[in-house]
């Protein structure tokens, strides 16, 4: 079966542009959670969305936001970009969240110049 | 002090030794999740835990719910198992999130 699809694997955008990413989640998966990875921090979640809606939100700022579709994609959208956001962003999806096991996607790389 | 410690940061051995790794936490969980990531940034689930022993080929996951510890072991390790292992925990209450340890960097020299 199709694994979870992240477009576009690599980006680099300039300070103050907003990004879009996206995630394809595996067929029947209802969760998708978004998590960013930097050299300093680790990796650290960003929000789940489960059937539409936005079920668990982490520690970021309101420039992070995200949405899903009916068709359970998800995309998340980082406006007025800082160097700081610079990062390798995964998904995961699951049938639904941290009790039933995830499958990751390959991630997006965001470069902030 | 982060919610979830592994142990250690860095480790490098030669081919056909025994590993382990290990995790602990301090939260209520629902699960751990031993993840595998390559360089290039795509991450694997190796096994998700919520009690005993689980194995897969030449991994070996287990967990003690008492101690709030999890270890995982690789036999007649291969430069093929180099990559970051990541132990994550769901958490008990709430969030339908993984709080993720620091990573371990596993280097298995031929």
């Amino acid at each position: 079966k199709a694994g979870v699809t992240q477009t576009p694997r690599y980006l680099i955008k300039t300070r103050g542009q907003q990004v879009t990413l996206s995630c394809s989640p595996i067929s029947g998966h209802r969760s998708v959670s978004w998590y960013q990875q930097t050299p300093g921090q680790g990796l650290q979640f960003l929000f789940e969305y489960f059937s539409e809606t936005q079920r668990n939100k982490g520690n970021f700022p309101g420039r992070f936001s995200g949405r899903q579709f009916s068709n359970s994609r998800s995309e998340m959208n980082v406006s007025t970009l800082e160097l700081g956001d610079s990062a390798l962003y995964l998904c995961a999806s699951s049938r639904d969240g941290a009790n039933y096991g995830y499958t990751f996607g390959s991630g997006t790389r965001l470069t902030v110049v | 002090k982060n919610e979830v410690e592994q142990s250690p940061q860095n480790l490098t051995a030669q081919e056909g030794e025994f590993i382990t790794i290990n995790c602990s936490y301090s939260v209520g969980i629902s699960a751990l999740h031993w993840l595998q990531q390559h360089p290039g940034g795509g991450i694997v689930s190796l096994f998700m835990l919520s009690s005993g022993k689980k194995k897969h080929g030449r991994l070996i996951a287990t967990i003690n719910i008492q101690e709030k510890h999890s270890s995982l072991h690789i036999t007649a390790s291969h430069p093929r198992d180099s990559a970051v292992y990541i132990c994550a925990v769901g958490l008990i209450q709430g969030a339908q999130k993984l709080v993720f340890g620091q990573g371990t960097r596993l280097t298995i020299n031929p």
